[in-house]
């Protein structure tokens, strides 16, 4: 089945060390999105890919970076993790932000937890 | 940037239908409204979408007031397995915007 997958489901990382998220998708879309989601609060976007056009949001932290190599796949990048950094890392895709009925698909998330 | 407003939670019965409404007062003219479930530790789950009058698939139904400033998710017959997070989110072509997720309202099923 067409998908988005994230690995790992669960991230332990120490304060200050880099880590990296990925996610990869099967449905050949070609917008790709990163969320933070902190305890019982609502996903809140980070960036989004429209194919290599990368698109950060204005108040995404410096320390959060993209990369997306190619259409398959997506990586998060934290640079020096704190602790208010540990949260579920959310990926989604949609196939194209310029239609006018959109819908993203999700990957399961993967938490990240920072000691 | 359209701004939703949900009920932070409710509560509801197996078997009775729910209806959760969203307020989006400043909806622009070519947005849609599009509803996201999400259980603990998932990533939210399209629902519905629509843009005006009454939308139905085959887990829900979503109506929209003429004048598009609120809506109402409905859930008919729910189980245990609804309780979730349900999401409302407003937004149109050609814009991230649509990507603001309001609080949620955390649905909650009672045997």
């Amino acid at each position: 089945d067409a998908m988005v997958i994230q690995n790992p489901r669960y991230q332990v990382t120490q304060f200050g060390k880099p880590v990296t998220l990925s996610c990869s998708q099967t449905l050949n879309h070609n917008v790709m999105y990163w969320y933070q989601q902190k305890s019982s609060q609502a996903p809140k976007l980070l960036f989004h890919y429209y194919d290599k056009d990368f698109n950060n949001e204005a108040d995404t932290p410096d320390n959060f970076q993209s990369r997306r190599p190619n259409t398959s796949f997506c990586f998060l990048d934290i640079r020096s993790p704190g602790l208010g950094d540990a949260a579920m890392y959310l990926c989604a895709t949609s196939r194209d932000r310029m239609l006018t009925q959109e819908t993203q698909y999700f990957g399961p998330g993967t938490r990240l937890l920072v000691l | 940037l359209a701004k939703t407003t949900q009920p932070i939670s409710m509560d509801s019965y197996e078997g009775q239908e729910v209806n959760i409404t969203c307020s989006h007062n400043n909806i622009a003219t070519n947005d849609y409204i599009t509803w996201y479930q999400q259980f603990p530790s998932q990533g939210p789950r399209f629902i519905i979408q629509g843009y005006k009058t009454k939308v139905t698939n085959e887990v829900a139904s979503l109506f929209i007031p003429a004048d598009r400033k609120s809506s109402t998710l409905s859930l008919p017959r729910v189980s245990l397995s609804d309780t979730a997070v349900y999401y409302c989110l407003v937004g149109g072509a050609g814009s991230a915007r649509q990507l603001t997720f309001g609080s949620g309202t955390q649905l909650t099923v009672l045997p």
